[in-house]
């Protein structure tokens, strides 16, 4: 079974420019979770949507990012424009099913420098 | 609000001798618990959970975990440590009684250095 796909899996931009990231998650699988990882910290979660509604913004900075999940299967990320301090990994997870109790299978990442 | 700590920024152990990794956890309610491992520039692999029942759970390659109520601990242990099992850990934690912005925290990771 493939596990979840992440493009691409590194980035360098300059500051202010656009910058997009794509998940493929799990097949079958209906959760799908963005977070991002800081150095040295663990992964925050940024994004999770049920199919394909949000159910859980709260901690999207929505005056640069954006996300989006059509058809409820592959997921993009965006940022417009970059900042410095959004250096950082970007992780996808998808999970089987919305309960709390279920685990969460996460791709490789995205690493973004800005310069 | 639910947190997770992990004292220790790093744990030191000779191969084939016992590991322990410390997690404790803050929740209103019922905790779920998680451990994950992450190797150098891969994501994180779920390795065990606690969801209800027995305290001690196991999980993948040979790890386990003692869930302590009154201590409110999650302690990850091995009991005969590998070289390879060198990487970054990461306990998690969430909130039993779920709802849309019920989220996994995660600890800010422990790493862990086998020598051999």
């Amino acid at each position: 079974e493939a596990g979840v796909v992440q493009s691409p899996r590194y980035k360098i931009i300059e500051k202010k420019q656009p910058v997009a990231f794509w998940c493929n998650p799990i097949s079958g699988h209906n959760t799908l979770y963005w977070y991002l990882q800081n150095l040295g910290q663990g992964p925050e979660l940024l994004i999770r949507y049920e199919n394909e509604e949000a159910v859980d913004d709260s901690q999207l900075p929505k005056d640069r990012f954006s996300a989006e999940r059509l058809k409820g299967v592959d997921s993009t990320l965006k940022i417009q424009p970059a900042e410095l301090g959004d250096s950082a990994v970007y992780l996808c997870a998808s999970s089987l099913g919305q309960g709390a109790r279920n685990e969460q299978f996460f791709g490789p990442g995205t690493r973004l420098t800005v310069l | 609000a639910q947190s997770v700590a992990q004292p220790e920024d790093q744990v030191n152990v000779a191969e084939g001798n016992p590991l322990t990794v410390k997690c404790t956890y803050s929740v209103s309610g019922n905790p779920y618990l998680f451990w994950y491992v992450q190797y150098p520039n891969r994501g994180l692999q779920f390795l065990l959970k606690y969801i209800t029942g027995d305290n001690l759970v196991k999980g993948s390659y040979g790890f386990e975990a003692e869930f302590n109520k009154s201590q409110t601990s999650f302690h990850l242990k091995k009991p005969s440590a590998l070289v390879s099992d060198s990487a970054l850990y990461f306990c998690a934690v969430r909130d039993a009684r779920g709802g849309a912005t019920n989220k996994l925290i995660f600890g800010t990771g422990t790493l862990l250095a086998v020598q051999p």
